[in-house]
């Protein structure tokens, strides 16, 4: 079965830095992974997504992920944060066993400091 | 905008009362899914139709029940309710529940029961 482990519930970045959010996956087969982001109440908004091939994979408001296989990690990074990231930040991977359903993560809340 | 619309936004009732949530999926869109977010739980998947016919349940409780209609929309309902079924219910849409889709989700319906 498929999971996902988020470190981190809560993590402060200074306005400029880097932001690294991490996310650590277990599938027996190829997974399918994603990150979606989630503003305060509003719905979950897709930021990138890992199917097949590069394994970097650049997504929307300059964030970007890593597929790494040999660790089994999927950690979202932005060179440079920026006020309006302040959020709520779930990866997920999608369940392989017919119905594709999403299994995400416990989310990761970050914290942009002026 | 993701293109997937859930109504009531907000909804406010008893303990023990029913409630019908409805999701319009993105047009063009065969597979809707269901997730619950809470606090205890976080995002759990509920159930996922597929062009009107029921394809995986989840974590769904025997006192809730959904169905997708001919035109494609869903309804979730939930019955008997209790306190702890306070939560975000979110609808999201995907064009065939394929391998690898992006699901679009909604924006939620918050629902609170006193």
């Amino acid at each position: 079965a498929q999971s996902v482990t988020q470190l981190g519930s809560h993590v402060s970045v200074s306005e400029g830095a880097l932001v690294l959010l991490r996310c650590n996956y277990s599938s027996s087969v190829p997974p399918y992974l994603f990150w979606y982001v989630q503003y305060p109440n509003q719905g979950l908004q897709l930021l990138l997504k890992y199917t097949t091939g590069a394994t970097l994979v650049k997504g929307i408001n300059g964030f970007e992920a890593e597929f790494k296989k040999s660790e089994t990690s999927f950690h979202l990074t932005k060179p440079s944060a920026h006020m309006s990231d302040a959020a709520e930040y779930f990866c997920a991977v999608s369940d392989q066993t017919g119905t594709y359903k999403y299994i995400f993560g416990t989310g990761t809340r970050l914290k942009v400091l002026a | 905008d993701s293109g997937v619309t859930q109504t009531p936004k907000h909804l406010i009732t008893a303990t023990g009362q029913r409630v019908t949530l409805r999701c319009s999926p993105r047009s063009g869109d065969l597979s809707v899914y269901w997730y619950q977010q809470s606090l205890d739980q976080g995002l759990q998947f509920l159930i996922q139709y597929y062009n009107g016919e029921e394809r995986a349940k989840g974590n769904i409780l025997e006192r809730f029940s959904a169905q997708q209609f001919p035109d494609l929309h869903s309804e979730l309902n939930l019955s008997s309710l209790e306190l702890g079924d306070s939560a975000l219910y979110f609808c999201a849409s995907s064009a065939e529940g394929g391998p690898g889709e992006t699901q679009y989700f909604g924006p939620g319906t918050r629902l609170l029961v006193l």
